[in-house]
């Protein structure tokens, strides 16, 4: 089946420091990747997605790139701030007939001033 | 455009009550599904409607289910409330025609049963 793996966290960076989150799958087919972002008591929101290999997704200063031969999707920023710090999610799906998104275990980020 | 609207977002209910939460979609978006997030399992697929039929069923007992109505709006229904059922139960809305399956989340609804 699906599984979508990415570190756990919780990751504390400094403000401006540089972000990696990585995330790995397993899938069959060729699926959709997304990241999406949850802040503290909120639902959540879709940060950036890519639909086939070599795709770069961006948003709001993070960007990850459809890696097929390495089944990975690494979340970078160039400079966190503080309005940055939430839970970040991995996800990943499928396609066809099959319209569920399977999810990693979430990593939280803190920024500090 | 409005998001996907979920009632209520905050409710306390007691062990062996049901419960029914309330998804309105986005405008135009004829699929609708529903997960459960908590701290030991993370975010887990309930199941999927679109155009009033259940697609895709995760894997939850009978308590659990939903249903759509012909205007795309949901409902999902716990019965038989359990201790283990707090949490937070996301709905999320789909177009059905976005090649890359974009899928739109609402704020939530927090379940606290006691």
């Amino acid at each position: 089946g699906n599984s979508v793996t990415q570190m756990e966290g919780p990751v504390t960076l400094s403000e401006e420091a540089f972000l990696t989150i990585n995330c790995t799958y397993t899938a069959t087919g060729y699926p959709s990747l997304f990241w999406y972002v949850q802040y503290p008591g909120e639902g959540l929101q879709l940060l950036l997605k890519a639909t086939k290999a070599d795709d770069k997704g961006s948003n709001k200063g993070f960007e990850a790139t459809y890696r097929k031969e390495t089944t990975s999707f690494h979340l970078e920023k160039g400079s966190v701030q503080v309005s940055d710090s939430a839970v970040y999610f991995c996800a990943l799906n499928s396609g066809g007939s099959n319209y569920k998104l399977t999810f990693g275990k979430g990593t939280l980020l803190t920024v500090n001033p | 455009k409005a998001g996907v609207t979920q009632t209520p977002r905050y409710l306390i209910k007691t062990r062996g009550q049901q419960v029914t939460l309330s998804c309105s979609p986005i405008s135009g978006h004829r699929s609708v599904s529903w997960y459960q997030q908590t701290p030991g399992q993370g975010l887990q697929f309930l199941f999927e409607y679109f155009s009033e039929t259940q697609r895709n069923k995760g894997n939850f007992p009978g308590r659990f289910s939903g249903r759509q109505f012909s205007n795309s709006r949901s409902e999902m229904n716990v019965s038989t409330l359990e201790l283990g059922d707090s949490a937070l139960y996301l709905c999320a809305s789909r177009s059905g025609r976005d090649s890359g399956n974009t899928i739109y989340f609402g704020e939530g609804s927090w379940l606290t049963v006691v």
